[in-house]
């Protein structure tokens, strides 16, 4: 089955301590992102790679890295949470580009205490 | 840069009547594209309807379609013969064509369907 996978699902931890989200799709797309989603904002980009070991800023990337060392994985770091960055996490990958509709994760909620 | 309106924060239809949804975008470019997402209470991301930019006729999907005015900037959803499943947030989103950066999504509509 076609799909993007993000683990965790869910995660409670607190400032400071490094976290990792991975991100992992099973269609060989060259595109991947990730969004924020906070209420009231919509969603907003956080990274993106258009392929291996190429990776962009999106609009709110501070705080945040990212890898792209091999095509299916998409890694979110946060090196040093902080309370501000409490939010559900989307990755998305398309084909080629975002212009092309864009398969998303079923979310990740962080909650930074 | 480019911003996504969506005026509407929630609508309220009665099932099986037809509602539409709002969606206004700023862009200064002639190639783009646009999108409605669903994100019902499972907080999944479902591409309801694509549009490109450059092409006239709306674009339909089952019991949705849209109503794109191009000079108007404007890319409202119509939703026809609204089911208990179609209740959910409805995203608008845009994006440049050949474009890398990421779509810009609208702020949302909170869509409630009565029974």
């Amino acid at each position: 089955e076609a799909q993007v996978t993000q683990n965790p699902r869910y995660l409670i931890t607190v400032t400071g301590k490094k976290l990792t989200v991975t991100c992992s799709q099973n269609m060989n797309h060259e595109y991947m992102s990730w969004y924020r989603q906070d209420p009231g904002l919509g969603l907003r980009q956080i990274y993106y790679s258009m392929n291996v070991e190429v990776t962009d800023k999106g609009d709110v990337p501070e705080g945040y890295k990212v890898s792209r060392k091999e095509k299916r994985n998409f890694p979110l770091i946060l090196e040093s949470p902080s309370p501000n960055q409490t939010s559900l996490y989307f990755c998305a990958s398309s084909f080629q580009g975002v212009g092309q509709p864009q398969h998303f994760g079923d979310g990740t909620r962080l909650s930074i205490l | 840069a480019q911003t996504v309106t969506q005026s509407q924060p929630e609508m309220s239809v009665q099932e099986a009547e037809t509602v539409t949804l709002s969606c206004t975008y700023d862009t200064s470019e002639s190639d783009y594209y646009l999108f409605w997402y669903k994100q019902p209470p499972s907080r999944q991301m479902i591409l309801v309807i694509r549009q490109e930019a450059y092409k006239q006729q709306n674009a339909t999907e089952n019991r949705f379609s849209v109503n794109f005015q191009k000079a108007a900037k404007s890319f409202s959803l119509k939703i026809s013969d609204s089911q208990l499943g179609d209740a959910a947030m409805y995203f608008c989103a845009y994006s440049e064509e050949g474009g890398a950066d990421g779509l810009t999504f609208g702020k949302g509509t909170h869509l409630i369907i009565q029974p």
